[in-house]
């Protein structure tokens, strides 16, 4: 168990819908980091936070969103699902950015756009 | 771009055996970290092991060791005594210092076999 918790598990929805995923990091970590791993595009870095603020991004679409409140826990905002969406959603907590430091990968959220 | 090749979709080794996957990166940047992630059918995310890249020095952890050739932009990892709890998508990422998130390979899928 790496302590970071993501809620849902599983998330089975159709198209043009709307879902937010939920991460909670390690206690005291302040960076949020959210991976999608999909069968085509593989893992790919989406977006990361750092106690609050948005700190860098990598492919995340327009219709995505993030956001991460004052008691660290980060939501993930995924709108007009496409099929393409269907991929396992990762949240990374580590303790500090732009150094190094383990990032600890929840267990995922796996998206599926019917 | 900076990119992580994974040259070895798929590999098999039998049990108690020896195996290593290779990986190759890309970076302009001179300070970096490298790292193995084992993902196994439940999906989780798991550090195998890290290398500091201005550490000559291989690392090792337990049956897992590290080829690092920093000229050569190499990482590949060597799994000694396969065991069958090895079975899994092994994946090389690398992080910089300037940029917090990991940089993923496509994977390679271990099989082990007893």
């Amino acid at each position: 168990d790496s302590g970071v918790t993501q809620t849902p598990k599983h998330l089975i929805t159709a198209t043009g819908q709307r879902v937010t995923l939920r991460c909670s990091p390690r206690s005291g970590d302040l960076s949020v980091y959210w991976y999608q791993q999909s069968l085509d595009q593989g893992l790919q870095f989406l977006i990361q936070y750092y106690n609050g603020e948005e700190r860098a991004k990598g492919n995340i679409l327009e219709r995505f969103s993030a956001q991460q409140f004052p008691d660290l826990h980060s939501e993930l905002n995924l709108s007009s699902l496409e099929l393409g969406d269907s991929a396992l959603y990762f949240c990374a907590s580590s303790p500090r950015e732009d150094r190094y430091n383990e990032q600890f990968f929840g267990p995922g959220t796996r998206l599926t756009v019917l | 771009a900076q990119t992580v090749t994974q040259s070895q979709p798929e590999m098999s080794v039998q049990e108690a055996e020896t195996v290593t996957l290779s990986c190759t990166y890309d970076t302009s940047e001179s300070d970096y970290y490298l790292f193995w992630y084992k993902q196994p059918p439940s999906r989780q995310m798991i550090l195998v092991i890290r290398q500091e890249a201005y550490k000559q020095q291989n690392a090792t952890e337990n049956r897992f060791s590290v080829n690092f050739q920093k000229a050569a932009k190499s990482f590949s990892l060597k799994i000694s005594d396969s065991q069958l709890g090895d079975a899994a998508m092994y994946f090389c990422a690398y992080k910089t210092r300037s940029q917090g998130n990991l940089i993923f390979g496509k994977g390679t899928k271990l099989s082990v076999k007893p």
